[in-house]
């Protein structure tokens, strides 16, 4: 496909385990994001890679969030000891540049995790 | 610390009439300010955006004004349809890098 693929689409976990979420960006995309969607919360952003470049990891709520990008491209965000609260639809985008130069986000379908 | 305020949180309008949504920025470095629209199980996509040296842009039926002095822009769809109901959010971000930071978004609803 062209667009950004997530996986899972949904995963149901239990509170204390861990989960991982992978993004496959578009081709070609140098700039990938992830964001956690939350019912009236809007769109929180919680990383952001560019290139080689050190991601941007201010969003990250907490030190149980973690995520990486091999080789330029394939995502994994990972979640360490669920907690009820990570419950949320996250979003992953890619863009052909930086942010800094504006440029449009692609964004996938989302993986909605479901923390019991 | 939100950066980015938006309303109203929901919006009920008549098709044929004009939707408008309106958003408020703090950081002065912020100078990209996009709108995404969203429908329900899909990620959100780009609808117009805008940069501060222009104070009107307009794309068929959607229009961002943008107010820099008073830091904030907002979003006007005209002859609203129902197929324009979604969640819309606001966005700005920097030349410098920073991240894509959003508004919470507005859901609207058009009646026909």
């Amino acid at each position: 496909g062209a667009g950004v693929s997530q996986s899972p689409s949904n995963k149901v976990t239990e509170k204390g385990k861990d989960v991982e979420l992978r993004c496959d960006p578009i081709s070609g995309h140098t700039a990938l994001y992830w964001y956690r969607q939350s019912l009236g919360q809007g769109l929180e952003f919680l990383i952001y890679f560019q290139g080689n470049s050190a991601p941007d990891k201010s969003g990250l709520p907490s030190d149980r969030f973690s995520a990486e990008r091999t080789g330029g491209s394939v995502s994994t965000l990972t979640i360490q000891r669920t907690q009820q609260e990570d419950s949320a639809v996250y979003l992953c985008a890619s863009s052909l540049v930086g942010t800094g130069n504006t440029g449009e986000l692609f964004f996938g379908e989302g993986s909605r995790l479901t923390v019991l | 610390q939100q950066q980015v305020k938006q309303s109203p949180q929901s919006l009920i309008v008549q098709k044929g009439g004009i939707s408008i949504i309106n958003c408020a920025y703090e950081n002065t470095a912020f100078d990209y300010f996009p709108w995404y629209q969203q429908f329900p199980g899909k990620g959100p996509a780009l609808l117009i955006a805008i940069r501060p040296d222009v104070s009107e842009k307009k794309e068929g039926r959607f229009t961002i004004s943008f107010n820099k002095s008073a830091k904030q822009f907002s979003l006007h769809i005209m002859d609203s349809q129902p197929g324009d109901s979604a969640t819309y959010f606001c966005a700005a971000s920097s030349q410098a890098g920073t991240a894509l930071i959003f508004g919470k978004g507005t859901t609207l609803s058009v009646s026909s």
